[in-house]
């Protein structure tokens, strides 16, 4: 079974800072790799995904990921933060034609304004 | 919008009383997932259904039940909440696993459970 892990537990920053959240994985097969991002008292969304291709992957609200298969890593960045990032952030992966999603424990983000 | 929808949103039972949980989707996903999530936790899966076929995870209590009386819903029954039961329990969906774009689930707003 895959198991997920992420780097940092509570990052705080302020507004126009940029954002790294490292996330590394243990599997090794073939995988698909998300980001999940669930703002205050609000649903998990889907940020951005990547199952093959290129490996940097462009998701929403500017977002971006790099997949590096040597280093089992999918590391999410922002250039630029906003105060309306503040959110939780979720590393998941599942291996290919697998149906279970392992999640990483999970990035809490704080932005200031 | 094609959505995922939970209800309530917010639950209260008391110890040992039993208690279900819903969802609905408009996505006509035949896969759905339940998950518990704890706070500051990743959500961990309970089990799932591959159409009407019920699949639970290993370490997923006996205390947790499902049912899927069609394609659109399905149910989450806690037979004897226990206080270590609070949590926020997730509903998602998934297409069919053989095509490449259904690996990517999606997520209702969640059920939060306090038990008294």
């Amino acid at each position: 079974a895959q198991s997920v892990s992420q780097h940092n537990h509570h990052v705080i920053l302020s507004e126009a800072a940029s954002l790294e959240l490292g996330c590394n994985y243990s599997y090794g097969g073939t995988v698909n790799l998300f980001w999940y991002v669930q703002y205050p008292g609000q649903h998990l969304q889907l940020l951005l995904k990547y199952f093959s291709g290129d490996p940097l992957v462009k998701g929403i609200k500017g977002f971006e990921a790099e997949f590096i298969k040597s280093k089992f890593s999918f590391n999410l960045r922002k250039p630029s933060v906003q105060w309306s990032d503040t959110a939780e952030y979720f590393c998941a992966v599942n291996a290919r034609r697998d149906y279970k999603l392992s999640f990483g424990a999970g990035t809490t983000v704080t932005v200031r304004a | 919008d094609a959505m995922v929808i939970q209800n309530p949103r917010y639950q209260v039972t008391q110890f040992g009383k039993p208690v279900t949980l819903s969802c609905s989707q408009t996505l006509n996903h035949n896969v759905m997932y339940w998950y518990q999530q704890k706070s500051s936790q990743a959500p961990k899966l309970l089990f799932h259904y591959y159409d009407k076929d019920f699949n639970n995870e290993a370490d997923t209590p006996d205390n947790f039940q499902s049912r899927r009386p069609n394609t659109s819903f399905c149910f989450l029954d806690i037979r004897s909440p226990g206080l270590g039961d609070a949590a926020m329990y997730l509903c998602a969906t998934s297409s069919d696993w053989s095509r490449e774009t259904s690996y990517e689930q999606y997520f209702g707003p969640g059920t939060r459970l306090t038990v008294t």
